[in-house]
């Protein structure tokens, strides 16, 4: 298996715009994770999927933030507009049912909002 | 929700020689499952080990051990004989039986001295 794909692995934007993350998450895997890492907040979860299903978003911190998980191949983060703040790596990773699995961890992009 | 802290921001240890990075957590739970992630300067996490709560046994993969103290609500990682290549930051993370989320601490930052 290719591992969990994201891309790009880097964005540079302007805020503003609109970003769009893309995440493949492993074949058979039933949930799916969205996290964003900065040096001052460290690893945060935004939002993870159960079966397609949005399951918790509390960790979204605006209404710029969505997430969606049309099929269980694919999954998008878009922020809208952006700022220069939103700049993180975004990781979003994949596990298998069962407390006992561990997550998979995508590359992560990079995204830079000037 | 559950809090996982590492109060050593940043180690650093002499190659071939032992150090323990430090975790503990707060849960009322009483099944659940811990692991360490190492992240190196290419940024995917990658896991290093893991523990289930009702095992007594600590875990080991190589050079790398846990000592999962249940009652102290402690975990911590050592790595033996260090190398060049165990330099990253380790992520300590929990993840319950009764949620499927996992918890991140703030990482500790190793550096390998040669």
């Amino acid at each position: 298996d290719a591992g969990v794909i994201q891309s790009p692995r880097h964005e540079v934007t302007e805020m503003g715009q609109e970003v769009t993350l893309r995440c493949k998450p492993i074949s058979g895997h039933d949930y799916l994770f969205w996290y964003r890492q900065t040096m001052m907040r460290g690893l945060e979860l935004l939002i993870y999927f159960n079966n397609n299903v949005p399951i918790d978003d509390s960790g979204m911190p605006e209404d710029r933030f969505s997430a969606k998980m049309p099929n269980a191949s694919f999954s998008t983060l878009k922020i809208q507009p952006s700022e220069p703040r939103d700049s993180a790596v975004y990781f979003c990773a994949s596990g298998p049912q069962g407390a006992y699995n561990e997550q998979f961890f995508g590359p992560g992009t990079r995204l830079t909002v000037l | 929700a559950q809090t996982v802290t590492q109060s050593q921001p940043e180690m650093s240890v002499q190659e071939a020689e032992t150090v323990t990075l430090s975790c503990t957590y707060d849960t009322s739970e009483s099944d659940y499952y811990l692991f360490w992630y190492k992240q190196p300067p290419s940024r995917q996490m990658i896991l290093v080990i893991r523990q289930e709560a009702y095992k007594q046994q600590n875990a080991t993969e190589n050079r790398f051990s846990v000592n999962f103290q249940k009652a102290a609500k402690s975990f911590s990682l050592k790595i033996s004989d260090s190398q060049l290549g165990d330099a990253a930051m380790y992520f300590c993370a929990y993840r319950g039986t009764t949620g499927n989320q996992f918890y991140f601490g703030t990482g500790t930052s190793l550096t390998v001295i040669p």
